[in-house]
């Protein structure tokens, strides 16, 4: 069975900082993998996806994360945080030939000014 | 950008009444919709994939008869809770890919805004 997880439930980063919000997966096969953030009482919004390819993807708002096939991770970066990236952030991953899209637990990210 | 309108955002309901939630995409067609729940401080847990024009796939442990969903529409799925009690309290999410995009089941899912149920 697939799965996500996000072994931190906070991750506390001071303005202008690099941040990690890490995640590790387990599925069979290539997996799909998701960021995706989450503000107050809203819905999810997509920030980036690895599919195939270069193991480092850019997406939204500077955000970008790294593919490790060995690790089974995929970490999400950012090189200098921002007050504004305070969010709930989650991971997912879809395993091929599959149309669910599994969760991780979410990690609260805040930076500090 | 692809956008999933959700509505209502907010209700507040009657123990034993029941409450329709609405997810539409605007601007794409969505053969499959898929309902999560979402408590608070927890991950979302899916509980149907909803699909266009037969029956939802719910996931273990999600009651069907109390969690009706219906995808009459390739833009609209519903979302009916029925004899609300407070327990069924939370965040339900919808969301949606857009099945007209060549290669859209690598795409990612695009989320509306959420409806927080509160039943008294």
């Amino acid at each position: 069975a697939q799965s996500v997880a996000q072994p931190e439930d906070q991750v506390n980063v001071a303005e202008g900082n690099p941040l990690t919000v890490k995640c590790t997966y387990s599925v069979s096969g290539n997996p799909y993998l998701f960021w995706y953030v989450q503000y107050p009482n809203r819905g999810l919004q997509f920030l980036l996806k690895y599919i195939t390819g270069d193991n480092l993807v850019k997406g939204s708002y500077g955000f970008e994360a790294e593919f490790n096939k060995s690790q089974t991770s995929f970490h999400l970066k950012k090189p200098s945080a921002l007050v504004s990236d305070s969010a709930l952030y989650f991971c997912a991953v879809r395993a091929i030939n599959t149309d669910k899209l599994i969760f991780g637990t979410g990690t609260r990210l805040q930076v500090f000014p | 950008g692809a956008v999933v309108s959700q509505h209502p955002s907010w209700v507040i309901c009657k123990s034993g009444t029941s409450v329709k939630i609405e997810c539409r995409s605007l601007d794409f067609q969505a053969t499959t919709m898929f309902w999560y729940r979402q408590f608070p401080k927890q991950s979302l847990m899916l509980m149907a994939t909803s699909n266009e024009g037969s029956k939802a796939t719910y996931e273990q442990g999600v009651e069907k008869d109390k969690f009706l969903i219906n995808h009459a529409s390739l833009t609209l799925s519903t979302l009916t809770v029925t004899s609300a009690h407070p327990e069924d309290s939370s965040f339900y999410i919808c969301s949606a890919r857009d099945s007209g995009r060549q290669g859209s089941y690598n795409s990612p899912l695009h989320f509306g805004n959420g409806t927080r149920l509160t039943v008294t």
